[in-house]
């Protein structure tokens, strides 16, 4: 089966555009997550989607970001007036969560968007 | 508060070596642990896991870790390293307990093996 794609692979704006960044999980994840990674850097958390819960939005790092998520299913990470500081890639994850008993909990990650804003 | 340390920012090991990437935890109950690799250029990959049961566990490309509940450590290892082993890796953490499935990830080692 297909495993998490994002898109674009690379996008490069100008400073003070909106960009819109896609990721299309694992079919059957319910729980989709969004980093950001600087260069050679670790993951930074930014958002997280689990089936119809309110969305964990508290690694957002100002109101520029948001998310969106229709169906349970794609993804829409969305920089309003991007800054230079915004560069880095984007990874999106889909996991499958189920709550009580074993289950497979580990994160499958897409190729990410690499950012670049100038 | 819960949180993972990969102690070394950078590991060099010359190839045909033993390697360990090293991780330790700090959770509430009996955590549930990750290690993931990533490529240069590349998405990160997952490589293994513990949940329960043998400590010692066995993933993907050679690699194996070993989950020490005492020292409440996961450290990464692989018997002889090859130079396509070098890469960015990941451990990551989870407790039981906590509801929302997210992971505590570590600041990553850079493995760089030396032909």
């Amino acid at each position: 089966g297909a495993g998490v794609s994002q898109s674009p692979s690379n996008k490069v704006t100008e400073k003070g555009k909106d960009v819109e960044l896609r990721c299309d999980p694992i079919s059957g994840h319910t729980a989709l997550y969004w980093y950001r990674q600087s260069l050679g850097q670790g993951l930074e958390f930014l958002i997280y989607f689990q089936g119809n819960s309110a969305p964990d939005k508290s690694g957002l790092p100002s109101d520029r970001f948001s998310a969106e998520r229709t169906g349970g299913s794609v993804s829409t990470l969305t920089i309003q007036r991007t800054q230079q500081e915004d560069s880095a890639v984007y990874l999106c994850a889909s996991s499958l969560a189920i709550s009580g008993g074993v289950s497979s909990y580990e994160q499958y990650f897409g190729p990410g968007t690499r950012l670049t804003v100038t | 508060a819960q949180s993972v340390a990969q102690p070394e920012d950078q590991v060099n090991v010359a190839e045909g070596n033993p390697l360990t990437v090293k991780c330790t935890y700090s959770v509430s109950g009996n955590p549930y642990l990750f290690w993931y690799v990533q490529y240069p250029n590349r998405g990160l990959q997952f490589l293994l896991k513990y949940i329960t049961g043998d400590n010692l566990v066995k993933g993907s490309y050679g690699f194996e870790a070993e989950f020490n509940k005492s020292q409440t450590s996961f450290h990464l290892k692989k018997p002889s390293a090859l130079v396509s082993d070098s890469a960015l890796y990941f451990c990551a953490v989870r407790a039981p307990a906590d509801s929302n499935y997210q992971l505590i990830w570590g600041a990553g080692t850079k493995l760089i093996i030396k032909p």
